[in-house]
This record gives structure tokens, C-alpha cells and sequence, in this order.
């Protein structure tokens, strides 16, 4: 059974930076496609960025293009999110799901990242 | 504002069917792109409930169906049950945004 546990989640002031993992078992994590998505009230879900399984193709929202870096070590099935510049409206829970047969097939249960001064 | 447009809330009985549309346009659903359907139930994660227009991942309970028209989509729950209670969100690909997916605003189910 996938599983999914993300972790790294905290309240931070703009400006700053924080990185978010995300920890992958129950199937062959070097093999997929992985995804970070979004969630605000205000705003609902959102695509943040996605990775090819060999880490070297990568894309992003807009909105976070040059702030945020999605990345991979498929030797530890950990998937992880930089995000620099923090912004308030980065602020969010966000989670960390598995591409297969649809386009987020596998999520895990989040974590809720804070930016506010 | 999403470009996928959804009911903000749809209601029944148990038992009843109820249809949750998703209206998107040339540039997503349009384009012969597939729509996925996630559902999220309090405190929780969303969970893929229909995958490529119509398709349910092992597990999914048959009284939930999918199906996809020009540019719109749409989810039925025939014979609600209380624990259907929740959010529901289509998705999709679109190739005219900064973001190359896309997700409708979200549709509240409540069961009466």
C-alpha cells in the first residue's frame, strides 16, 4: 500500500525560507512521477510543482517559479519541496502526491505551512 | 477564480443520486484531457475517486461514476450514503495557464 508522510511544516515569517520532505513506501518510489499540491481555504487546491522519477525534469506553478525547488533522492524514496522567499500567500497545507493512473493517484496526509510576521 | 467551474454545494437523501458538474473549456476539458475526480472528507486528505473520465481505482465503491462530454465532465453518486458527505474536485490538465494543472473550486455534498 502507498504511503506518504510529509513532515517540515512551521510557521515562518516572509522572506524566509523552509524546506518540506516528503517520505515515500509501499511502492517503487524511483519509478513515478511525484507532485506537491496545495491547499488554502481561500483558494482551494493547487499544483505546485511536479518531478520526473529521475529527478532531472521539473515543473512549477508560475506564481512560484525562481522561490521554489522540487527535488528527489531515490536512494531514500524522500521527495522534498525548498521554498525561498516565502510569501503570506504561501501559506497553505500542503501535501505530497504519487502520479499513476491519474495525475495525483497517492496523497499523503499534509503538512501546514505558516508564513505570517 | 478556478477554471474549472463546479457547484458550490449539492445535497440529497440517502439513497437519492445526486450529479456534481464540472465545466471547463477548449483549453483543458476541451482538449481532450482527462478529468480526475478527488474526494475529501473532514480532516482529511483528498483521495482519488475517478481517474482518466471514468475510471475507479480499486476500492471505490461502484455507485460512483464518471463521464466527460465536449468541455465539461460530471461525478454521480447514485444511492448517497452519509459517509459520502464531504468535498469533491474535478482536475485536469490545461494547456493555457502558469500551471499545467488545474482544479475545479471544490463541491460540498451534504447528506440530508
Amino acid at each position: 500500500e502507498v504511503h506518504l508522510v510529509e513532515s517540515g511544516g512551521d510557521l515562518v515569517q516572509p522572506g524566509k525560507s523552509l524546506t518540506l520532505s516528503c517520505a515515500a513506501s509501499g511502492f517503487m518510489f524511483s519509478n513515478y512521477w511525484m507532485n506537491w499540491v496545495r491547499q488554502t481555504p481561500g483558494k482551494g487546491l493547487e499544483w505546485v510543482a511536479k518531478i520526473h522519477p529521475d529527478g532531472r525534469d521539473k515543473n512549477y506553478v508560475d506564481s512560484v517559479k525562481g522561490r521554489f525547488t522540487i527535488s528527489r533522492d531515490n536512494a531514500k524514496d524522500l521527495l522534498f519541496l525548498q521554498m525561498n522567499s516565502l510569501r503570506v500567500e504561501d501559506t497553505a497545507v500542503y501535501y505530497c502526491a504519487m502520479k499513476g493512473w491519474g495525475d495525483f493517484d497517492s496523497w499523503g496526509q499534509g503538512t501546514l505551512v505558516t508564513v505570517s510576521s | 477564480q478556478s477554471l474549472l467551474t463546479q457547484p458550490p454545494a449539492v445535497s440529497g437523501a440517502p439513497g437519492q443520486r445526486v450529479t456534481i458538474s464540472c465545466n471547463g473549456s477548449s483549453s483543458n476539458i476541451g482538449a481532450y484531457y482527462d478529468v480526475h475526480w478527488y474526494q475529501q472528507l473532514p480532516g482529511a486528505a483528498p483521495k482519488l475517486l475517478i481517474y482518466a473520465n471514468g475510471n475507479r481505482p480499486s476500492g471505490v465503491p461502484d455507485r460512483f461514476s464518471g463521464s466527460k462530454s465536449g468541455t465539461s465532465a460530471s461525478l454521480v453518486i447514485a444511492g448517497l450514503q452519509a459517509e459520502d458527505e464531504g468535498d469533491y474536485y474535478c482536475q485536469s490538465y490545461d494547456i493555457s495557464l502558469s500551471g499545467l494543472y488545474v482544479f475545479g473550486s471544490g463541491t460540498k455534498v451534504t447528506v440530508l
